[in-house]
């Protein structure tokens, strides 16, 4: 099916372990977006990906990495989670076309004990 | 001060009224605005996007853009209990530069 998918949808982790989240879009998008959504912050950029091997900071980068080898896919990576990333967070993707926007996936529950 | 400020609400009418939503921000330099909504549980979905001033209108809807006042509003006519859900204000400088959101207001259409 066309359009943009993470998984998994919901994740139980504990302080200090790692965990990856994974995007995949199948419209050949250039740009690539990671974002997490807490309340009272709304949705904050993390990192994104201008296309397959560059990508760049957003607003709160901190503790997390991503990388992108394929147009695709692009997983974001929480070295050692801490309790201040329980968030929701969404992947997003968007054309090069400047009258195009984001589009995006459903995200992911995750819950740092 | 913020780049995008949004009312979080919530916001709570009748079904039939007329919903105003509202973002205002700093950055001159805006050019692409844009409002997407969101069900509880789910990703945001792109709604409504205008490039520059002006209106746009879609079905029960109209996106307004006032560039010097740094103001965009998001009319809803005939609201449904259908719209409930939060709705983001979104805007960027360039074509392909990121977004930058709102925080979101929470609409409530009440049958």
């Amino acid at each position: 099916d066309a359009g943009i998918t993470q998984s998994p949808r919901y994740k139980i982790t504990e302080t200090g372990r790692q965990v990856t989240l994974m995007c995949h879009q199948t419209w050949s998008h250039s740009y690539m977006f990671w974002y997490r959504q807490d309340l009272g912050h709304g949705l904050r950029l993390i990192y994104y990906s201008a296309a397959a091997d560059i990508t760049d900071k957003g607003e709160v980068p901190d503790g997390y990495v991503v990388s992108r080898s394929k147009t695709e896919n692009f997983p974001l990576t929480l070295e050692s989670a801490t309790r201040s990333q329980t968030s929701v967070y969404f992947c997003a993707s968007t054309g090069q076309d400047p009258e195009e926007t984001q589009y995006f996936g459903p995200g992911t529950r995750l819950l740092v004990l | 001060q913020k780049e995008v400020e949004q009312d979080p609400g919530p916001l709570s009418v009748p079904e039939g009224a007329i919903v105003s939503l509202n973002c205002t921000y700093s950055n001159s330099a805006f050019q692409y605005f844009m409002w997407y909504r969101q069900y509880s549980r789910k990703g945001p979905e792109l709604l409504m996007y205008t490039y520059s001033s002006g209106n746009k209108e879609d079905g029960r809807f109209t996106a307004q853009v006032d560039k010097s006042s740094k103001y965009i509003s998001l009319f809803i006519r005939d609201s449904q209990p259908s719209d409930s859900a939060t709705y983001l204000c979104a805007m960027k400088r360039g074509s392909q530069g990121n977004l930058i959101f709102g925080k979101g207001t929470k609409l409530s259409v009440k049958p």
